[in-house]
């Protein structure tokens, strides 16, 4: 049972743009503004697309952006490509106590 | 560039301790910027950090509750590399195990893990 809280799924055609969810709670998302989102391939490691919300690390596409609402942030992948096809995975501090809680993950698909 | 290269064997019997080792390029695990975490990876938990260390004129540790118990995270500044222990395993420790940096510096904010190890499949098994 992961501490934030994901879709299981989303899926796009190529072009189209798709949000992808993630929601905790006052501890941890609302609490920080230390979001990050990893993509992850399979049988890969993962590898950290947005941090501090909306700041895309060097290489990152400026398709892949982040925003944040109260306890729930948002990945949105614009002008989906095959590659982007990956499971993706939210990430928040929560505090000296608890230190990093994930999502349980969302597998993306392009159709 | 930063590299991290895990090793340890990939089978452990339940009871006994899980044994992993980072090896670290392009940084140093006594970097006054970083800090070395554990991360594990289970169908069942999903993603879950372990712990950390790092050095700020002194070195600290930090762990996640559910294994503070169980867990040490060291440092090997000779072979510039730090390590996992688990102790008592049981088949619920079976997961891939990720070692990862977190970099204070060079745009980030040091609470986001920017480099990642290969990962390593243990399984807990007698």
């Amino acid at each position: 049972q992961s501490a934030l809280t994901q879709p299981p799924s989303a899926s796009g055609s190529p072009g189209q743009s798709v949000t992808i969810s993630c929601t905790g709670t006052s501890n941890d998302i609302g609490g920080y503004n230390y979001v990050s989102w990893y993509q992850q391939h399979p049988g890969k490691a993962p590898k950290v697309m947005i941090f501090e919300v909306s700041k895309r690390p060097s290489g990152v596409p400026d398709r892949f952006s982040g925003s944040k609402s109260g306890n729930t942030a948002s990945l949105t992948v614009s002008g989906l490509q095959a590659e982007d096809e990956a499971d993706y995975y939210c990430s928040s501090y929560a505090g000296s106590t608890n230190f990093w809680v994930f999502g349980g993950g969302t597998k993306l698909t392009v159709l | 560039q930063v590299q991290l290269q895990q090793s340890g064997p990939g089978l452990v019997k339940p009871s006994q301790t899980l044994s992993l080792t980072c090896a670290i390029s392009g940084d140093s695990v006594s970097s006054n910027s970083a800090a070395w975490n554990w991360v594990r990876q289970s169908p069942s938990r999903g993603l879950e950090w372990l712990g950390r260390t790092y050095y700020r004129s002194k070195w600290y540790n930090n762990y996640a509750v559910s294994v503070k118990s169980r867990i040490t995270i060291n440092p090997d500044t000779s072979k510039n590399q730090f390590s996992l222990q688990l102790n008592s395993v049981t088949p619920e420790d079976t997961a891939v195990y990720y070692c990862a940096r977190a970099k204070v510096g060079t745009g980030y904010s040091g609470y986001e893990f920017d480099y990642w190890g290969q990962g390593t499949l243990v399984t807990v098994s007698s």
